[in-house]
């Protein structure tokens, strides 16, 4: 089984739905992180939480929602999709005593908003 | 702010020869870290090199190295004897240490041709 496991792999929503995008992790680790990927503009922070019990916005925050169910559980929620949500969605983590080694991707969410 | 460049979106190199892409970074912490990660078309993010700031001998993983010049705040990577294998979008990240929060460049396109 993957470190890092994304739920679902592709999604295809219509606009003003709500979707809920899954990530959970076996690495025992403190930290997680959801980023956009969009062409031309890299990954981009949405969400971040150092614990279950800390929640922090990222950059680009508006129009998303996040919850911290455990500590290997990090969800993020569009309450009513817009088309230019549309991108790929990635969770990671990352460990508080190991900082400079880089993040633990999942596989990532393809996300169409029609 | 903390920003990552990444000037190339796309690049193309032969079989077996070097090509090296550019990256630089804009911070005023003094304790960082730097890293390529490499996405192929499976999309997942797969960590290629990382060098803490804090040490000047640049960082070498096997065919991949990079030249790190703190001062220019520069960070390229070369990739030596280049194999079709290392298709892939490559993206230049960045995280300070006191809030690991890990910033990317707009990523380079690299093909690998035969």
């Amino acid at each position: 089984d993957a470190d890092v496991t994304q739920t679902p792999r592709n999604r295809i929503t219509k606009t003003g739905k709500r979707i809920m995008l899954e990530c959970s992790q076996t690495k025992g680790h403190d930290r997680m992180y959801w980023y956009r990927q969009d062409p031309g503009l890299g990954l981009r922070l949405i969400y971040y939480s150092f614990d279950v019990k800390d929640i922090n916005k990222g950059e680009i925050s508006d129009g998303y929602s996040v919850s911290r169910q455990a500590q290997a559980k990090f969800s993020l929620s569009l309450e009513s999709a817009i088309p230019n949500q549309t991108a790929l969605y990635f969770c990671a983590t990352s460990d508080l005593d190991r900082d400079g080694y880089g993040y633990t991707f999942g596989s990532g969410t393809r996300l169409t908003v029609v | 702010a903390q920003t990552v460049t990444q000037s190339q979106p796309e690049m193309s190199v032969q079989e077996a020869e070097t090509v090296t892409l550019s990256c630089t970074y804009d911070t005023s912490e003094n304790n960082y870290y730097l890293f390529w990660y490499k996405q192929p078309p499976s999309r997942q993010m797969i960590l290629v090199i990382r060098q803490e700031a804090y040490k000047q001998q640049n960082a070498t993983e096997n065919r991949f190295s990079v030249n790190f010049q703190k001062a220019a705040k520069s960070f390229s990577l070369k990739i030596s004897d280049s194999q079709l294998g290392d298709t892939a979008m490559y993206f230049c990240a960045f995280s300070v240490r006191s809030n690991n929060d890990m910033r990317f460049g707009a990523g380079t396109r690299l093909t690998v041709k035969p």
